[in-house]
């Protein structure tokens, strides 16, 4: 496997259910990230965890909870979702923190594409 | 709010015209700045960055893009497209400010060629 790879692809849930997505990167990369893409939205980023540490939370409501257990492994657990909450959740990875201010190029998963009954 | 505007929300072309993808940014200071691209079915992925030095980058397909400083721009350009290049395209910001890891994307353009 290369690159940065999501389970499941599809997911459909009840409001009720719990699940969770799951992102894994191959590339050595110390940083990941969670986005929301909605139809005729911008991408909407989530969460950023940097070296393990989350370093943003965007306003993201409870019933969204991020799990980073190792710089290439992250976890978002799902739980009591909405029928907005039904979108693409995109995981991206990219080695942050270089210096001078160099570009930080995100390197992005496939995507889950949610729906929540 | 500070944000990323991409105006044209669908172009359709010939194969063989050239295109102009306008992308506007509000942020002030400096800015790293991105063009993605999804093709149908696949992962977003870099068409090309700016970072600083020529203010006219090149990245892959033909494709390059120009930074205005001044008019907060970076429009991304190709001079005959190919019905290849049919996608969606997202311009993308990060505010040096904020540390190089937050990306703010537009809204994105969805690009049709027509053979």
């Amino acid at each position: 496997e290369t690159g940065v790879t999501q389970t499941p692809r599809h997911l459909v849930m009840g409001m009720t259910n719990k699940k969770s997505l799951k992102c894994e990167q191959h590339l050595g990369h110390n940083a990941m990230y969670w986005y929301k893409q909605s139809a005729k939205k911008p991408l909407e980023l989530m969460f950023v965890y940097n070296f393990k540490e989350q370093t943003e939370n965007n306003s993201v409501p409870s019933r969204f909870s991020p799990e980073c257990p190792n710089s290439s492994h992250l976890f978002l657990h799902l739980h009591t979702l909405q029928p907005e909450d039904s979108a693409l959740y995109l995981c991206a990875s990219s080695q942050a923190g270089t210096s001078g201010g160099a570009p930080n190029e995100q390197f992005f998963g496939p995507g889950t594409r949610l729906t929540v009954l | 709010a500070q944000s990323v505007s991409q105006h044209n929300h669908h172009v359709i072309l010939s194969e063989a015209a050239s295109l102009e993808l306008g992308c506007n940014y509000s942020y002030g200071g400096t800015v790293n700045l991105f063009w993605y691209v999804q093709y149908p079915g696949q992962h977003l992925q870099l068409l090309l960055k700016y970072f600083s030095g020529d203010p006219l980058v090149k990245g892959i397909k033909g494709f390059e893009a120009e930074f205005i400083k001044s008019k907060f721009s970076f429009n991304l350009r190709k001079p005959s497209v190919q019905w290849s290049d049919t996608a969606e395209y997202f311009c993308a910001v990060n505010p040096l400010r904020f540390g190089n890891e937050k990306l703010t994307f537009g809204t994105g353009t969805r690009l049709t060629i027509i053979p």
